[in-house]
């Protein structure tokens, strides 16, 4: 158990629906980050944040964002959902101090129909 | 930019046989480097890590050692059991500026046979 949580474990939801993924980092982390992982694209990073700000960003639609709350639990907003959007998204925390090593949650697997 | 290039799999081996996966990177600045394991419907869990070159990273019975003049951090494991069936991920941290992200691999599938 990484300490990272993370919900629901799977959504099955419709094309144009709107989903919103939650995560809790580990005690003490003040990084967030979101990853998408797909068959054809492998493990792509979304974007990061760091007690509250956005801090990085990766290959994010901009149907996709997200936000980091004062109690650094972080949700997922991903809109108009395409077909394409179906993978395993994940989310990790990382303490503040180096190497930075990520720990990330189970995932959620999103399915859209 | 970084980037990391893991060899590509699939790769089956035989329980007790030695395990090699390949892993070279290119990074600016002085990276951190990592190793991670995804079983079967899980997500990924931190495996071994190296912060500086020489450092060699070790948790059950994996081994990597962070090769600075070749630019490598190959995973090795002496003897594999079926239970080290998974796909393994090789990553960077860049230490360097305000963003931390890791870069990773596209991930080696790792089947191990009785």
């Amino acid at each position: 158990d990484s300490g990272v949580t993370q919900t629901p474990k799977h959504l099955i939801t419709a094309t144009g629906q709107r989903v919103t993924l939650r995560c809790s980092p580990r005690s003490g982390d003040l990084s967030v980050y979101w990853y998408q992982q797909s068959l054809d694209q492998g493990l792509q990073f979304l974007i990061q944040y760091y007690n509250g700000e956005e801090r990085a960003k990766g290959n994010i639609l901009e149907r996709f964002s997200a936000q980091q709350f004062p109690d650094l639990h972080s949700e997922l907003n991903l809109s108009s959902l395409e077909l394409g959007d179906s993978a395993l998204y994940f989310c990790a925390s990382s303490p503040t101090a180096p190497p930075y090593e990520q720990y990330f949650g189970p995932g959620t697997r999103l399915t859209v129909t | 930019g970084n980037s990391v290039t893991q060899m590509e799999g699939p790769v089956t081996l035989s329980e007790e046989a030695f395990l090699t996966i390949n892993c070279t990177y290119t990074a600016t600045g002085y990276p951190s480097l990592f190793w991670y394991v995804q079983y079967p419907g899980e997500g990924l869990q931190l495996l071994l890590k190296a912060t500086k070159a020489d450092d060699k990273g070790s948790n059950k019975g994996f081994e990597a050692t962070y090769r600075k003049e070749t630019t490598s951090f190959h995973l090795e494991k002496g003897s594999v059991q079926v239970s080290d069936s998974a796909v393994y991920f090789c990553a960077l941290s860049d230490r360097r500026g305000s963003n931390y992200k890791l870069t990773f691999g596209k991930g080696t599938l790792l089947t191990v046979n009785p």
